[in-house]
């Protein structure tokens, strides 16, 4: 398994501004994901983030608007750019070690909330 | 859209009873893992069944797979408080380098001590 940290955990923030979510791993992953979690909803998948290049970006989600960062196998971050109050939600991610048979493990979430 | 989609959608059961849930989906998978979400907080992975599995055991659960109906069980024995929360099946398609989940809208579950 994989013991994976957000941070922060969360956070209330002005429309327009800016905030960009930490995500760290105990063990080097092989693929690092970003989710999406609306109020009561499920997980809708932003992007995977590649170690090195840029993010692969599910339909519906841009660049511009969730940069995305992965450095290296345990490391990655997450901006919501020009944040509006849809963009409430809570983010999380989750990695797949190495070690694993495509188990995939969650942090334990950052909740925003724009004003 | 969503892959898969649980049911029932909210279940309510005494402590010491079982709780079976239930997942289905449209397209053929690589695996399909069972998750539980509290409160709002992170995902707790349960189990991840192979689409070559049948049904896997883990503790008090039981996750049963049947590729040809396109269907997934969650089973619960003997059922606890602690075990309220939101379970999510998620489908993973591809598998491997290509790995990918859709998640299904969730069951809640509420355990009566």
């Amino acid at each position: 398994s994989a013991v994976i940290s957000q941070k922060p955990s969360r956070d209330i923030c002005q429309r327009g501004t800016s905030l960009t979510i930490q995500c760290q791993v105990d063990s080097q992953v092989t693929m690092m994901f970003w989710y999406r979690q609306q109020p009561g909803q499920s997980l809708t998948l932003i992007a995977t983030a590649n170690q090195g290049s840029e993010a692969t970006y599910e339909s519906g989600f841009v660049i511009d608007k969730f940069p995305i960062s992965r450095p290296n196998l345990t490391f990655s971050t997450l901006t919501v750019s020009n944040m509006s109050p849809e963009d409430s939600s809570i983010y999380l991610c989750s990695g797949i070690p190495g070690s694993s048979y495509n188990e995939q493990f969650f942090g334990p979430g950052t909740r925003l909330t724009v004003l | 859209s969503q892959q898969g989609e649980e049911d029932p959608q909210a279940l309510s059961i005494q402590e010491g009873e079982n709780a079976t849930m239930n997942c289905s989906y449209k397209t053929s998978i690589n695996n399909l893992q069972w998750y539980r979400q509290n409160s709002g907080r992170g995902l707790v992975h349960l189990i991840l069944i192979r689409s070559n599995e049948r049904e896997k055991h883990s503790g008090r659960l039981r996750v049963t797979l049947d590729t040809s109906k396109k269907s997934s069980s969650l089973l619960i024995t003997a059922s606890r408080a602690a075990d309220t929360a939101s379970y999510f099946c998620a489908t993973d398609a591809r598998g491997g380098a290509n790995s990918k989940l859709t998640f299904g809208k969730g069951i809640t579950l509420s355990v009566r001590p």
